[in-house]
């Protein structure tokens, strides 16, 4: 049982580049969620997924794009990045919604420069 | 309306010590209160949680205590050991579709 992982570790950008984020989980969650963690900030909900084929917006949508073709596959898009997308990417999966466990991958740190 | 507020910024606190960290929220619409545990280079991960319904959960050495009225609720970490040394997140949130995080507390435990 792998949980959830992320691919890439670590990726470097440059502005205006774009790139995909992949995260997948095993343990057949209905609930994916894309966070991002910045110093000082704690964790900021870009995107969610409520089962495959459906998606919708968190706190900070603008900028990245996300799809969910398969149920263990939750797949991040940044289609033209800016510095200010520079973070520490999280994916979770969760049975039920927000309100149950959620279980966040390792990360993926993204430096746009 | 969306903010969680979360104090300190950082604890340092003596092994065999209590470990206290605080948050308070603001939108009463929030109904799940939990607390990640993240070591550096790792992904959080579900230390406890609590629902508006009890005042008090406790699992092992950490407890949460919610004051629903006051819109506060609080981690306590009995017997601190160097091993709890990490970054501790409170967050609120909805059933579905709303998760406010704290911005994190830093504690370490010395010897």
């Amino acid at each position: 049982n792998a949980g959830v992982t992320q691919t890439p570790k670590f990726r470097v950008l440059k502005t205006g580049q774009s790139m995909t984020l992949l995260c997948a989980q095993d343990m057949n969650h209905e609930y994916m969620y894309w966070y991002r963690q910045d110093p000082g900030m704690g964790l900021r909900l870009i995107h969610y997924s409520v089962g495959e084929g459906t998606t919708a917006k968190g706190e900070v949508p603008d900028g990245y794009n996300v799809s969910r073709l398969k149920k263990q596959n939750f797949l991040l898009g940044l289609e033209s990045a800016a510095p200010s997308q520079t973070s520490v990417y999280f994916c979770a999966s969760s049975w039920g919604g927000l309100g149950e466990t959620q279980y966040f991958g390792p990360g993926t740190r993204l430096l746009v420069l | 309306q969306q903010q969680v507020k979360q104090s300190p910024q950082s604890l340092i606190v003596q092994k065999g010590g209590i470990s206290i960290i605080n948050c308070a929220y603001e939108n009463t619409a929030f109904d799940y209160f939990p607390w990640y545990q993240q070591f550096p280079g790792k992904g959080p991960a579900l230390l406890i949680a609590i629902r508006p319904d009890v005042s008090e959960k406790k699992e092992g050495r950490f407890t949460i205590s919610f004051n629903k009225s006051a819109k506060q609720f609080s981690l306590h970490i009995m017997d601190s050991q160097p091993g709890d040394s990490a970054t501790y997140f409170c967050a609120a949130s909805t059933s579905y579709d709303k998760v406010i995080f704290g911005p994190g507390t830093s504690l370490s435990v010395i010897p």
